[in-house]
């Protein structure tokens, strides 16, 4: 069982749209992080929400993790082809748990 | 040199093998974990440990088997293959604190035939 649900499973778009990606479950989470994993390669830490409510910005992206900690989004403004991989989100290293990502391409 | 040196970076071997697949960090971290990625199903446990003394299962540890030969080095080793465990395997390290992410090597691609 994924404790960790997150949509959309896959997201395609024009290059300089919007989208939001979400990460849901019905555990408490001390901490949500986002990780981009692309072809090839291990996936890479973007982001660590700690506080209900929070909301953290690294560049165009933006996180938000819910009130009840117990779901996370993401927003990219005006996408770009380099955006293009597979976003995780996870618990915190003491919980160990993944989803199973939203693979997202962004066509030029 | 990067973070986290897994090796091989691919293989491909023959069911009923024995095969090693071999982590090493620099990050001086104490936690390492080896994980199985399949396409539609994420990042899934199958064993970690806090430190080297330390070794825990986890979520598919069937079929496979660790060893922790320093703090630095962390072995994934399955005992005999099958197809069903080709896969992507990564390895990852993390520091003691709860705010810190995972550092992940660029992994091994295995095929079992």
């Amino acid at each position: 069982t994924q404790l960790l649900e997150q949509s959309p499973q896959f997201l395609s778009i024009q290059e300089g749209e919007n989208l939001t990606v979400y990460c849901n479950s019905s555990s408490v989470f001390s901490s949500l992080q986002w990780y981009r994993q692309e072809p090839g390669e291990g996936p890479v830490l973007l982001v660590t929400v700690v506080t209900g409510g929070e909301v953290k910005k690294l560049k165009r992206l933006t996180f938000q993790f819910g009130d009840a900690r117990k779901d996370s989004s993401l927003h990219i403004t005006a996408a770009q082809p380099g955006d293009t991989g597979l976003y995780l989100c996870a618990g915190p290293p003491n919980d160990m748990r993944f989803g199973a990502g939203t693979r997202l391409t962004v066509k030029p | 040199d990067a973070d986290v040196t897994q090796t091989p970076r691919n293989r491909i071997t023959k069911t009923g093998k024995r095969i090693m697949l071999e982590c090493s960090q620099t990050k001086g971290h104490d936690r390492m974990y080896w994980y199985r990625q399949d396409p539609g199903l994420g990042l899934q446990l199958i064993y970690y440990s806090f430190d080297v003394k330390d070794i825990n299962k986890g979520e598919i540890s069937d079929g496979y088997s660790v060893s922790r030969q320093a703090q630095a080095k962390f072995s994934l080793s399955l005992e005999s293959a099958i197809p069903n465990q080709t896969a992507l395997y990564f390895c990852a390290t993390s520091d003691r604190g709860l705010d810190y992410g995972y550092t992940f090597g660029s992994g091994t691609r295995l095929t079992v035939v």
